[in-house]
């Protein structure tokens, strides 16, 4: 599968790959991480969280890893498919838990 | 079940005018929050409304204001529109305080100053 260690703007796969999308957050202090997919022209998409009590979640083909040592937190999506093509964001809380604080997104391109 | 429910969906303004933007919350969500997103960037927080009073406010000017209303709803209110302040908005609904659950986003409004 495609992985990047550090923060990239893009990333490209195939159909069928497995996807890696990292994230470093800012806030040693923060505790609730989501992860958002956006569609063009398209409000974000809830796809997964994770409380900072935990360093993994997984749902339906998606694993969320949170290492709070280094700060980061990683998307996993399995067998990649077309619609998955998106910008996708992590959001940690911010501002004693009224605000998410939103990371640079990342534009996922699947080609079939 | 409706998800959040933001209007108008598009909106051109002048510069100088005002702008109210309106938000319906999934049915049983008390939080709100309002979001800034300019093209190519990651959504910026504004406002947070929680139980009808204001929780959280990020770094805007107080040409942004907001309200909700007993029924959850909300509404955000800019004045004095800039060029700058052309971006989407986006309006999260949240069962309890947005940043400590589940956050779930409306479509926006895309908001064009000229």
């Amino acid at each position: 599968g495609e992985s990047v260690g550090l923060h990239l703007p893009t990333l490209s796969v195939q159909e069928g790959d497995n996807s890696i999308i990292n994230c470093a957050y800012s806030n040693s202090a923060s505790d609730y991480f989501i992860w958002y997919k956006q569609e063009s022209g398209k409000g974000p998409q809830f796809i997964i969280d994770i409380r900072s009590n935990m360093d993994k979640r997984q749902g339906q083909r998606v694993t969320v890893l949170l290492n709070k040592t280094v700060k980061h937190l990683s998307l996993q999506i399995a067998a990649t498919q077309p619609g998955d093509s998106a910008v996708y964001f992590c959001a940690e809380n911010g501002q004693a838990g009224t605000a998410l604080i939103f990371g640079k997104g990342t534009t996922l391109s699947v080609s079939s | 079940d409706a998800g959040v429910t933001q209007s108008p969906t598009h909106l051109i303004k002048t510069r100088g005018q005002h702008v109210t933007l309106r938000c319906s919350p999934i049915s049983g969500h008390k939080s709100v929050s309002w979001y800034q997103q300019v093209l190519g960037q990651g959504p910026q927080f504004i406002f947070q409304y929680y139980e009808k009073e204001e929780r959280g406010r990020g770094n805007f000017p107080d040409r942004f204001s907001a309200r909700q209303f007993p029924n959850y709803s909300s509404e955000l209110n800019v004045n004095a529109l800039l060029l700058g302040d052309s971006a989407l908005y986006l309006c999260a609904s949240s069962l309890g305080q947005t940043g400590n659950t589940e956050a779930f986003f409306g479509q926006g409004t895309r908001l064009t100053v000229v």
